[in-house]
């Protein structure tokens, strides 16, 4: 079984529509929740990270976090064409060494 | 401007043949990090650095060496490739030990493809 999974889509959505991206992990020790952003041909940049459960909202993007479940989620509100890229979730254990990567969800937002 | 560096972006090469990738970044980061990227297998991380001569396995470090003897630079040394290795390699770092609060900051990446 795969540390975190995430389904690779593609996933296909008309502009201004809600997203919800989403990622499952299996191992309770990992505290720490990313989601990284890779256009093509370009690195992964962080878009957010939370700690433990709960929510983060940074404009249209919410992080949420179950650890009951070991689920998480990103929201993203009002996409727009430029979010089209691979979405990744990572996840982080306790001791800062280990980060695991899922294998990236691509977003297309048509105009 | 804050920035990771690759060399060389791309490079196609034949089984056995020593490379050598360079990372150099310009942010005074103590972390930093091999990832391979394959479809369907996302992200794996192959070495990483924790400081000067300080470094130790990812997941995936089998026919990958590394070295760090400047604090800028990580190269990432394949000694013999086979045609396996054939990826996408992100060269990564972070101010310290890759805690989640530091941001990650990824190269642009090397297409590396062995025949």
């Amino acid at each position: 079984q795969k540390e975190v999974e995430q389904d690779p889509g593609p996933l296909s959505v008309p502009e201004g529509a809600i997203v919800s991206l989403n990622c499952t992990y299996s191992n309770s020790a990992f505290q720490y929740f990313m989601w990284y952003r890779q256009y093509s041909r370009k690195g992964p940049e962080l878009l957010m990270y939370t700690y433990s459960s709960g929510n983060k909202e940074d404009g249209r993007f919410t992080a949420q976090v179950d650890k009951s479940s070991k689920y998480i989620s990103l929201f993203i509100r009002d996409s727009q064409p430029s979010d089209s890229a691979t979405y990744l979730c990572a996840v982080m254990n306790t001791g800062f060494q280990k980060l695991v990567f899922g294998t990236g969800t691509r977003l297309l937002v048509s105009p | 401007e804050a920035q990771v560096t690759q060399n060389p972006r791309y490079l196609i090469t034949v089984t056995g043949k020593k490379l050598t990738v360079t990372c150099s970044q310009n942010m005074n980061h103590e972390y930093m990090s091999w990832y391979r990227q394959d479809p369907g297998l996302g992200l794996r991380q192959i070495y990483y650095s924790m400081n000067v001569e300080v470094t130790d396995k990812g997941d995936v470090p089998e026919g990958y060496k590394v070295s760090r003897k400047e604090k800028r630079n990580f190269p990432l040394i394949l000694e013999s490739p086979s045609p396996n290795q054939t990826s996408l390699y992100f060269c990564a770092s972070s101010k310290t030990s890759g805690g989640y609060t530091d941001t990650q900051y990824f190269g642009p990446g090397t297409r590396l493809t062995v025949l």
